[in-house]
């Protein structure tokens, strides 16, 4: 098993729909995080989870509600999302949240909002 | 404030030439660590290397070499005789000890290698 893996890999939806985005790492770390990468924008983190708690909400609109049901798992939920939040949504990992530590990503999910 | 700058937004090259990405980032900080990931057309970052910022050694590893210099901030990534498979987006990236967990990302280059 690849360590952090993402679905869907794709995904459609109206501005008015809901759906989610998962994550799951199969590495033990205690640190997982929600990036969104735009074209030609640098990476730019959303949330921050470490030990299944909430360490940070960088600005994000409450469109998108992060969950952290336990350490290996995280959610991502949209609700009435924007044409400007088209976007590759990357999941990521790392062993814990110091300055230091190595992300471990997995491979995003392509999102388009009509 | 932190800024990483990757001036290079795209560079082709034939594949077994050498090709140099070029990082510049900005820091009040004396102690900072700085990183290199590779994002290949299947869309996730892999990690390439981390260094700290009193370690101004330069790193080889295999075609891979990285040249650290903080009188010019600058952390430089040479790939020696490219190939077909280094085709990718290079993200720099940036965190401060002082900080929190917010790495501050470049806005990548992509580099293409022509067979």
């Amino acid at each position: 098993e690849t360590g952090v893996t993402q679905t869907p890999r794709h995904l459609v939806m109206g501005m008015t729909n809901k759906k989610s985005l998962k994550c799951e790492q199969h590495l033990g770390h205690n640190a997982m995080y929600w990036y969104k990468q735009s074209a030609k924008k640098p990476l730019e983190l959303m949330f921050v989870y470490s030990l299944e708690e909430r360490v940070e909400n960088n600005s994000v609109p409450s469109r998108f509600s992060p969950e952290c049901p336990n350490s290996s798992h995280l959610f991502l939920h949209l609700h009435t999302l924007q044409p400007e939040d088209s976007a590759l949504y990357l999941c990521a990992s790392s062993q814990d949240t110091g300055t230091n530590e190595k992300l471990f990503f997995g491979s995003g999910t392509q999102l388009s909002v009509l | 404030a932190q800024k990483v700058t990757q001036a290079q937004t795209e560079i082709s090259v034939v594949e077994k030439e050498d090709v140099t990405l070029d990082c510049v980032y900005e820091t009040r900080d004396t102690t900072y660590y700085l990183f290199w990931y590779k994002q290949p057309p299947s869309g996730e970052l892999v990690f390439l290397i981390r260094r700290n910022s009193f370690d101004e050694q330069n790193e080889i590893s295999g075609r891979y070499s990285w040249n650290f210099q903080k009188s010019t901030s600058s952390f430089n990534f040479t790939i020696t005789a490219s190939q077909v498979v280094d085709s990718a987006v290079y993200f720099c990236a940036l965190s401060e000890a002082s900080g929190t967990y917010k790495y501050i990302f470049g806005t990548g280059t992509r580099l293409k290698v022509l067979a």
